[in-house]
């Protein structure tokens, strides 16, 4: 079975500084990997994937995120956040092909002016 | 594309009472998922369907709970009897699954609030 850890349940960051928003997972087979992004009230919207090839994912609202297989890592990155970037951030794996998604407990990440 | 629907956006009952949370999928997808949210237990999935066949109910917490896929554009998530600790947000998602293709897309959810 695959499972995900987000390590920091709450990530406060003065604005236009960088941020990184740690994701580990465990599974014995091959992997797709997901961030989604949860505004306040809304559901859940996708911001980047990795599917195969470059381990450099680069996703909506300029984030990005890098696959890295033997940490067993996806850690989302973003060089400078804004106000906006506010929103709670859930990491997800699921098996090549299959149908569903395990998701991590989040993140909530706050922009401080 | 309108995206997932789900109905209706907010539903205030009270105890006892059955609830039914319908959601309209993607056109297109072939799997739909039902998750629910809370502040305690976070983002937990219910149960999802393959072509309208139900492959994973492990997550439905007790029989109270059921769901339905009629057909490949409608599914339902009921609650009978609905209890106080139902109250969360429920979202449902779809996917068309494949290898490559298998992104989930949210509808912006039902709050459930049971008096």
């Amino acid at each position: 079975a695959q499972s995900v850890t987000q390590l920091d349940s709450q990530v406060p960051v003065f604005e236009e500084a960088p941020v990184e928003l740690r994701c580990n997972y465990s599974s014995s087979v091959s992997v797709y990997l997901f961030w989604y992004v949860q505004y306040p009230n809304q559901g859940l919207q996708l911001l980047l994937k990795y599917l195969s090839g470059s381990t450099l994912v680069k996703g909506i609202n300029g984030f990005e995120a890098e696959f890295n297989k033997s940490q067993t890592s996806f850690h989302l990155r973003k060089p400078s956040v804004h106000i906006s970037d506010t929103a709670e951030y859930f990491c997800a794996v699921s098996r090549t092909g299959a149908n569903n998604l395990f998701f991590g407990t989040g993140t909530r990440l706050t922009v401080i002016p | 594309d309108a995206g997932v629907i789900q109905s209706p956006r907010h539903e205030v009952t009270e105890m006892g009472q059955e609830v039914t949370l319908r959601c309209k999928p993607i056109s297109g997808h072939n799997s739909l998922f039902w998750y629910r949210q809370t502040m305690m237990r976070g983002l937990e999935l219910l149960i999802y369907f393959n072509n309208n066949v139900p492959i994973d109910d492990s997550g439905m917490p007790e029989d109270r709970f059921s769901a339905k896929m009629p057909n490949a554009s409608f599914s339902t998530l009921k609650i009978q009897p609905s209890e106080p600790r139902d109250s969360a947000v429920y979202f449902c998602a779809s996917s068309f699954t494949g290898i490559g293709h298998n992104e989930q897309f949210f509808g912006p959810g039902t709050r459930l609030t049971v008096l």
